[in-house]
């Protein structure tokens, strides 16, 4: 199957700092990549849908701003929290999409704790 | 009334067990339906993806779709303890996968 990668696999953060997290697709290109969010014991939400090239489309809720959502090549997207407080600390994951794939795949993960 | 609904579990059975996962969905737009296994502090990790209503299997597992009824299932034969994980179901229309809350699988030895 596809490969999805994620950096940092965790991040320890002081209140107020900003913080990025890449999301690259290995073995394909990702014409289309989702980050979403998951708190223990809930299911994934999703934050953001990013197509190369386009400006993110947010979902309900989601701070544009806060979460700045780069996707710049078919390869690579970053989630970049800004300003980050203890309540953004969360389970953060992202996911893509080959144009040719109806599968989704998804990364790792990225644990932001924020002090 | 949440898009795609699923029972949290936790579920417990016995090693060589028969596993039942199920899911209903009310959007009728939707097409496609997967299955992930997701380990504690990991991302999910597709295990089935199927298009059609009918049955599709792989190994171990089998997807079962019905549209009629709007009911996905996940069969798991001859359990094992590294089974033990979250199992997610998903449904997508065009773009966007709706994500069910996930069931807690443990099989104990």
């Amino acid at each position: 199957g596809a490969v999805v990668s994620q950096h940092p696999s965790w991040v320890i953060c002081k209140s107020g700092t900003s913080v990025k997290i890449e999301c690259r697709s290995l073995d394909f290109q990702a014409t289309t990549m989702f980050w979403y969010r998951q708190f223990p014991k809930q299911s994934l939400m999703l934050m953001a849908t990013s197509n190369e090239g386009s400006k993110a489309t947010y979902e309900q809720g989601v701070e544009k701003d806060k979460f700045l959502i780069n996707h710049a090549s078919l390869t690579l997207s970053t989630l970049t929290v800004t300003s980050a407080h203890p309540e953004d600390s969360s389970f953060y994951i992202c996911s893509a999409r080959a144009l040719t794939y109806n599968e989704q795949f998804f990364g790792p993960g990225t644990r932001l704790t924020v002090l | 009334q949440k898009e795609v609904e699923q029972d949290p579990g936790p579920l417990s059975v016995p090693e060589g067990a028969i596993v039942s996962l199920n899911c209903t969905y009310s959007n009728s737009a939707f097409q496609y339906f997967m299955w992930y296994r997701q380990y504690s502090r990991k991302g999910p990790e597709l295990l089935m993806y199927t298009y059609s209503s009918g049955n599709k299997e792989d190994g171990r597992f089998t997807a079962q779709v019905d549209k009629s009824s709007k009911y996905i299932s996940l069969f798991i034969r001859d359990s094992q303890p590294s089974d033990s994980a979250t199992y997610l179901c998903a449904s997508r229309g065009y773009q966007k996968v709706t994500f069910g809350i996930g069931t807690k699988l443990q099989v104990i030895p």
